[in-house]
């Protein structure tokens, strides 16, 4: 049962266009979305984040949607760069809770990744 | 600020052998997760901790799979006995939000090791 799908496993641009990453997921309990950006032999590395609450966060480049109602996110990069070739990860939070139904914590499950290629 | 730290970053092994793996998370951080990613696969949360107690270990295959962080800082996870389907890389994760409580920070930005490579022959 996979809760976070990026249904396109890779997406090819060309530098200084806009790069749209798309991310749909299934849980109403996730209240928070990240994505990650990854490097061959290296850790995933956090780039940006949304809550919930918010349809729409921008951090420079980087731009996140959310339309709650459709169940989806999307990652935009403008001007895309040669720099930003790397696989992206989407990933959702939802709070997980205990025997005694208190809050134990967060979990995030993470989307299968998008690998994009940005050409010069 | 040093980073998570992960070992070995290779491994190499034979099915039914035994394998550890160990992780030093950021200093400070009280919340640390481990991760099987196989190849083409996104990251899959096998345990988390939460200082030197389990959060969650729902999807730790228990029968052969073991994690501990006894003194809520580093912590190993270990394999024993290998199968070849178990061939995957293994991040560690730690962060340090605070997760549980009346003040439960959901941001719950998690910081990645470089990861393990593990190779079951």
């Amino acid at each position: 049962d996979q809760q976070v799908k990026q249904n396109s496993p890779s997406l090819s641009v060309q530098e200084g266009r806009i790069s749209i990453l798309n991310c749909d997921y299934t849980n109403s309990m996730f209240d928070y979305f990240l994505w990650y950006k990854k490097y061959p032999a290296e850790g995933p590395t956090f780039l940006i984040s949304i809550s919930s609450i918010k349809d729409k966060n921008e951090d420079g480049r980087f731009t996140v949607f959310l339309n709650k109602s459709a169940k989806h996110l999307s990652l935009h990069i403008v001007p895309s760069q040669p720099g930003d070739s790397a696989v992206y990860f989407c990933a959702a939070s939802r709070p997980i809770f205990n025997s005694m139904n208190n809050n134990a914590g967060n979990m995030l499950t993470f989307g299968g990744g998008t690998r994009l290629m940005v050409k010069p | 600020e040093a980073g998570v730290a992960q070992s070995p970053r290779y491994k190499i092994i034979e099915k039914r052998q035994s394998v550890a793996f160990w992780c030093n998370p950021i200093s400070g951080h009280a919340t640390l997760y481990w991760y099987q990613q196989i190849l083409g696969q996104g990251p899959k949360l096998l345990i988390q901790f939460q200082n030197n107690g389990v959060v969650d270990d729902s999807q730790l295959p228990k029968d052969r799979f073991s994690a501990e962080r006894l003194k809520g800082v580093d912590s190993t996870l270990k394999i024993q006995p290998a199968k070849l389907e178990d061939s995957a890389v293994y991040l560690c994760a730690s962060s340090l939000s605070r997760t549980s409580g009346p003040r439960r920070n959901y941001k719950n930005i998690q910081y990645f090791g470089a990861g393990t490579r593990l190779s079951v022959l």
